[in-house]
């Protein structure tokens, strides 16, 4: 079955950076687009960043734009999210989730537990 | 940006009741719109597809409809389980947007 397991979250600095992971298995992970979506405590979802099945295109929200990198390893069926300077309001459970599609133009139909990343001083 | 509006923000209602919720959208998206249902604690689930197409495995007491601009999730007798928030989703775009979501509470 589909598994999407998230980990690398914590509690950082503000201005400190954080690296997430996805490991995927239950389906070709490399012919998948994949997605990393965020909800603050209490708040609704947002989505973060989107990256195609083979890298070949990213899309980032604007709140993270310039500060997040997605990319994903094929090889070891996993996708990243490298967070630079993180602000308070980068607090938030983090999901990754399947796109349907190879590019990342779908819906979600498969989504991690999320991963729990807390910024504060 | 194209925005998604959701009404209502909350909703009560009772184990047998049909309810119904609204997601506006700032403008057209044909019908690039998906709802799921999330419950505390919980990984959103995908409900519908494509405005109307029920996902495999999900009670046919869901259903969605509209195109262009206004879309609605239907649910046709609640039951106990179906106590959760509802979110719509804008795909095929970027950004990807979700509506704020409508919690669906126990009268």
């Amino acid at each position: 079955q589909v598994q999407l397991v998230e980990s690398g979250g914590g509690v950082v600095q503000p201005g400190r950076s954080l690296r997430l992971s996805c490991a995927a298995s239950g389906f070709t992970f490399s012919s998948s687009g994949m997605h990393w979506v965020r909800q603050a405590p209490g708040k609704g979802l947002e989505w973060v960043a989107g990256i195609w099945y083979d890298e070949s295109n990213e899309y980032y929200a604007d709140s993270v734009k310039g500060r997040f990198t997605i990319s994903r390893d094929n090889s070891r069926n996993t996708v990243y999210l490298q967070m630079n300077s993180l602000r308070v309001e980068d607090t938030a459970v983090y999901y990754c989730a399947k796109d349907i599609y190879t590019s990342s133009s779908g819906w979600f139909d498969f989504w991690g537990q999320g991963t729990l990343v807390t910024v504060s001083s | 940006d194209i925005q998604l509006t959701q009404s209502p923000s909350t909703l009560s209602a009772s184990v047998g009741d049909r309810v119904t919720i609204t997601c506006r959208a700032s403008e057209s998206i044909s019908y690039w719109l998906a709802w799921y249902q999330q419950k505390p604690g919980k990984a959103p689930k995908v409900l519908i597809n494509q405005a109307s197409r029920l996902q495999s495995g999900v009670p046919s007491r869901f259903s969605g409809s509209g195109s262009g601009t206004e879309f609605t999730l239907t649910i046709s007798s609640l039951q106990p389980d179906d106590f959760a928030t509802y979110y719509c989703q804008l795909y095929n775009n970027y950004p990807v947007t979700f509506g704020q979501g409508t919690k669906l509470e126990i009268k």
